[in-house]
C-alpha cells in the first residue's frame, strides 16, 4: 500500500469551529488531492495540489482552504465548520511516473454537530 | 468533461466472471477510461485504465468498444473479496494533475 496517512481518522466538532485535516505521504508524489464522499454523490474533488505551494480548486471548494508547505503534507481546513460538511474525507496522491493512478488514504470521518 | 453511466448494482456468483458495463458516449479523443473500486469504507483502489485498446492486468481486463462510447470491466473469477463499489471514470487533465470525477458507481455483490 502507498504510504498515505490521514489524521485524525475520526473527529466530532461543533458548528462554527475551525477544523484542520492532515494528509501525510511518504511516496514523494508530486500531486495531492482532497475529496469528500457523501451518500448518493460518490467522491467529489475539493482541492488539489500540483506542487509545494501550488494549489487549485476542485468541484466543491466553497468553505474549504488548503495549504501545502512541503511535499509530504497537504492540509485541508474548514474555517468555520457547518453541518453540511459532515462527510468522509479522503486524501489521494499521484505522480506522472505512475501512469496517473491515484492512491488513496484511509479517510477521515468528520461529524459537525 | 465526459460523463459516465453505470448500473447502480449487480450480482455475480463466486468463481464466475463479473462484467461491469459503463457508458461514456461523450468521451473525447484524448480522454482515458479509468476504473477504481472501493471496498466497504476504505479509500478507492485503482484497477486499470485504457485509451483505445483492450487492457489486462493481474486484477482485471478492460474492453473498450471501437467507437469508445462504452467499456466493460471484467473480473475473470470473482471472489467474495471483490464485493465493492466499482467506479468508471473518464480522466480530465487540468494543469498536469489528474482530476478524476467519481460518480456513484456500481455496487457489485459477489454471492457464495
Amino acid at each position: 500500500d502507498a504510504g498515505i496517512t490521514q489524521s485524525p481518522r475520526h473527529k466530532v466538532t461543533e458548528t462554527g469551529t475551525p477544523v484542520t485535516l492532515r494528509c501525510h505521504q511518504t511516496e514523494n508524489h508530486r500531486y495531492m488531492y482532497w475529496y469528500r464522499q457523501d451518500p448518493g454523490h460518490g467522491l467529489r474533488l475539493i482541492h488539489y495540489s500540483y506542487g509545494v505551494k501550488d494549489t487549485d480548486k476542485g468541484e466543491v471548494s466553497d468553505g474549504y482552504s488548503v495549504s501545502r508547505s512541503k511535499t509530504e503534507d497537504f492540509l485541508l481546513t474548514l474555517e468555520s465548520a457547518t453541518s453540511s460538511q459532515t462527510s468522509v474525507y479522503f486524501c489521494a496522491i499521484s505522480d506522472p511516473g505512475t501512469a496517473y493512478e491515484q492512491y488513496f488514504g484511509p479517510g477521515t470521518r468528520l461529524t459537525v454537530t | 468533461d465526459a460523463k459516465t453511466t453505470q448500473p447502480p448494482s449487480m450480482d455475480c456468483a463466486e468463481g464466475r466472471a463479473a462484467n461491469l458495463p459503463c457508458n461514456h458516449s461523450t468521451i473525447s479523443g484524448n480522454e482515458y477510461v479509468y476504473w477504481y473500486r472501493q471496498i466497504h469504507s476504505q479509500g478507492p483502489q485503482y484497477i486499470i485504465h485504457g485509451l483505445k485498446n483492450n487492457e489486462t492486468n493481474e486484477m482485471a481486463s478492460l474492453i473498450i468498444t471501437e467507437d469508445r462510447k462504452s467499456s466493460t470491466l471484467i473480473l475473470p473469477h470473482a471472489t467474495l473479496r471483490d464485493t465493492a463499489v466499482y467506479y468508471c471514470i473518464v480522466r480530465v487533465v487540468i494543469g498536469g494533475a489528474n482530476n478524476l470525477f467519481f460518480g456513484t458507481g456500481t455496487r457489485l455483490t459477489v454471492i457464495p
